[in-house]
């Protein structure tokens, strides 16, 4: 069965500056991976995927994320945040055999100071 | 883009009381719908997965008797929680899948038992 670890519960930075919100998961297999992103009270977004090809993946919102296989990591960068990505970050894994089912890490809320 | 809706958004029922919410896809055919609970500041649980015409598939541990499902179309599938009590309130979040691997997810309704 696949996992996946979002090591930071919490990550608070100020506004402008860079952020990476960290992402590893555990598969025997290939996977597809995806970060979404959730407001308050709200459902969750997709910010961008991995499906195959590049390992590098652009987003919405200016948000991009690096595939790793070597290091089974998928983490999520933005070069600058604005206060407005204040939110709860989600990063979801699935495979190549049963691409219904989504594991989800426990999430990063993502603290944008001005 | 997929739109995905769910009715209610928020709803109170009293103990004992059977509750239905709604989860449509608005613009596309969804072949699988998937409904999420969420605890607050916590991350998605898969509940079950359903397909249009079939029985939902339940997760380990998620009472089928207590979580009834119904997908009665390729655009509207409904949980219905059944003799809801206090431990029953949570946000509940469906997604939608059509032809590709992505889910698309619904705002959530939160509901609350008293």
């Amino acid at each position: 069965a696949q996992s996946v670890t979002q090591l930071d519960s919490q990550v608070p930075v100020f506004e402008e500056a860079p952020v990476e919100l960290r992402c590893n998961y555990s598969s025997s297999v290939s996977v597809y991976l995806f970060w979404y992103v959730q407001y308050p009270n709200q459902g969750l977004q997709l910010l961008l995927k991995y499906l195959s090809g590049s390992t590098l993946v652009k987003g919405i919102n200016g948000f991009e994320a690096e595939f790793n296989k070597s290091q089974t990591s998928f983490h999520l960068r933005k070069p600058s945040v604005h206060i407005s990505d204040t939110a709860e970050y989600f990063c979801a894994v699935s495979d190549f055999y049963n691409f219904n089912k989504f594991y989800f890490g426990s999430g990063t809320k993502l603290n944008v100071k001005p | 883009g997929a739109v995905v809706s769910q009715h209610p958004s928020w709803v109170i029922c009293k103990s004992g009381t059977s509750v239905k919410i709604e989860c449509r896809s608005l613009d596309f055919q969804a072949t699988t719908m998937f409904w999420y609970r969420q605890f607050p500041k916590q991350s998605l649980m898969l509940m079950a997965t359903s397909n249009e015409g079939s029985k939902a598939t339940y997760e380990q541990g998620v009472e089928k008797d207590k979580f009834l499902i119904n997908h009665a179309s390729l655009t509207l599938s409904t949980l219905t929680v059944t003799s809801a009590h206090p431990e029953d309130s949570s946000f509940y979040i469906c997604s939608a899948r059509g032809g590709s691997h992505e889910q698309y997810f619904g705002p959530g309704t939160r509901l609350t038992v008293t």
